[in-house]
Order: C-alpha cells, then sequence, then structure tokens
C-alpha cells in the first residue's frame, strides 16, 4: 500500500459535470495539499490544509472546492471546468513542524475536460 | 517571491553517460531548503534529496550525487553511469524553512530525462 492514494487515476469529465477527486494517506500526517501540473508549466500548488484547515489558497478558481474532513482524506471537488483546467492533479501530504521529514505525493489523476 | 529554475528542458544521453541536472533558483529568505524529486511515467513525485541552506557539504548517495553552490544559488544533480531505469522527469524545488511544512514547495519547470540503452 503506498503511502498517499488517489483515486480515480483518470478521469474524463464534460464541462457541465460536476466529479471529486479523492487522495488518502496512511502516514499519520497533518498537512495535506493539491498540485496542479499542466504540459509544459511547473506545479503550481493549489491548496494547503493544515490539521484540516485550509490555509493557502493560491487565486484558485472557485470552480475548484477542496475538502479536508480530516487529516487522512482530501477532496477536490470539479463543477463546471473548462478545457484549460485538463492537467494532473497531485495530492501530498507532509508533517507540520517535523524538520526530518518530506512531502510525499501520491500518483495523481489525470484530468481532461471535454 | 520564490523562483526555481530548470533551464535543460530535455537531457538526452546514452547508458552508462554521467549526466548533470541544473538547478538555479531565487528567494529573499536566509534559511531555505532545496529538494530534488523524481517523477518516473507513472507520476508520482519520488524524492530524492533535502538539503538545509546552511549545509553546503556536496552529498553522494550511490550513482547520486548533489553540488550545493550558495554563491551561485545553485543545486546541481549529477547522476553517474545513467541507467536506463534513470528516465524520468527530475524536479527541483524550494521551500522557506521557517514555514511549518515542507509541502509547500516552489518547483522549477522540471527536466525530461532520456537514457538510451
Amino acid at each position: 500500500e503506498t503511502g498517499v492514494t488517489q483515486t480515480p487515476r483518470h478521469l474524463v469529465m464534460g464541462m457541465t459535470n460536476k466529479k471529486s477527486l479523492k487522495c488518502e494517506q496512511h502516514l499519520g500526517h497533518n498537512a495535506m495539499y493539491w498540485y496542479k501540473q499542466s504540459a509544459k508549466k511547473p506545479l503550481e500548488l493549489m491548496f494547503v490544509y493544515n490539521f484540516k484547515e485550509q490555509t493557502e489558497n493560491n487565486s484558485v478558481p472557485s470552480r475548484f472546492s477542496p475538502e479536508c474532513p480530516n487529516s487522512s482524506h482530501l477532496f477536490l471537488h470539479l463543477h463546471t471546468l473548462q478545457p484549460e483546467d485538463s492537467a494532473l492533479y497531485l495530492c501530498a501530504s507532509s508533517q507540520v513542524r517535523r524538520l526530518d521529514t518530506e512531502a510525499f505525493f501520491g500518483q495523481g489523476t489525470r484530468l481532461t475536460v471535454v | 517571491a520564490q523562483k526555481v529554475t530548470q533551464a535543460q528542458t530535455e537531457i538526452s544521453v546514452v547508458e552508462k553517460e554521467d549526466v548533470t541536472l541544473d538547478c538555479v533558483y531565487e528567494t529573499r529568505d536566509t534559511t531555505y531548503y532545496l529538494f530534488w524529486y523524481k517523477q518516473p511515467p507513472s507520476g508520482e513525485l519520488v524524492f530524492l534529496i533535502r538539503r538545509n541552506s546552511f549545509d553546503e557539504q556536496n552529498e553522494i548517495s550511490g550513482r547520486y550525487s548533489w553540488n550545493f553552490q550558495k554563491s551561485t544559488s545553485s543545486f546541481n544533480f549529477t547522476i553517474t553511469a545513467s541507467q536506463v531505469v534513470d528516465s524520468a522527469v527530475y524536479f527541483c524545488a524550494l521551500t522557506p524553512s521557517l514555514g511549518t511544512s515542507y509541502g509547500k514547495l516552489t518547483f522549477g519547470q522540471g527536466t525530461i530525462l532520456t537514457v538510451h540503452p
């Protein structure tokens, strides 16, 4: 079992659909993150959750709505997306205030908006 | 503002060649951490190394070595005797060490490394 698991691995959705991405970490971490990886662009941090509280939103459009019900689970709710939102969405987790650990990433959800 | 630049978009080598991936960064923080991650075709980012800005010692781990030079704001990564399994996208990343966690990273654009047999 990998440390950070993302489902689904692939998702194709229409612009009028509503879907959700799920991330689960089994590492006992207390911080979780959503990153977006578009073609030919650096990974972009979208949201940060520390102890289930959202601490950062990097000017992400409201059609992306995160949810963190507990320290182990993170969701990204999607609605009325645009084709330019097609990307690999990566979830990560880390331990807040631990100076001897790094962030662990999931394998990502490859999203295609048609 | 922080910025990480990986000037090499793609590198292609033949197996057993040595290859160096360049990383240059900009930050106003006096203390920070630098990272290298590997992204194989499966998608997940695999952690390779973390380096504190106070520690300029070079590090070697098997075929991997890292050269951190604070004077030139560079943190280069060398693979010795490359292998086909090294083919992946490699990312350099930066985070301030005064932050509370290592997940809030500024990434470079990535370097696609292809090792041919």
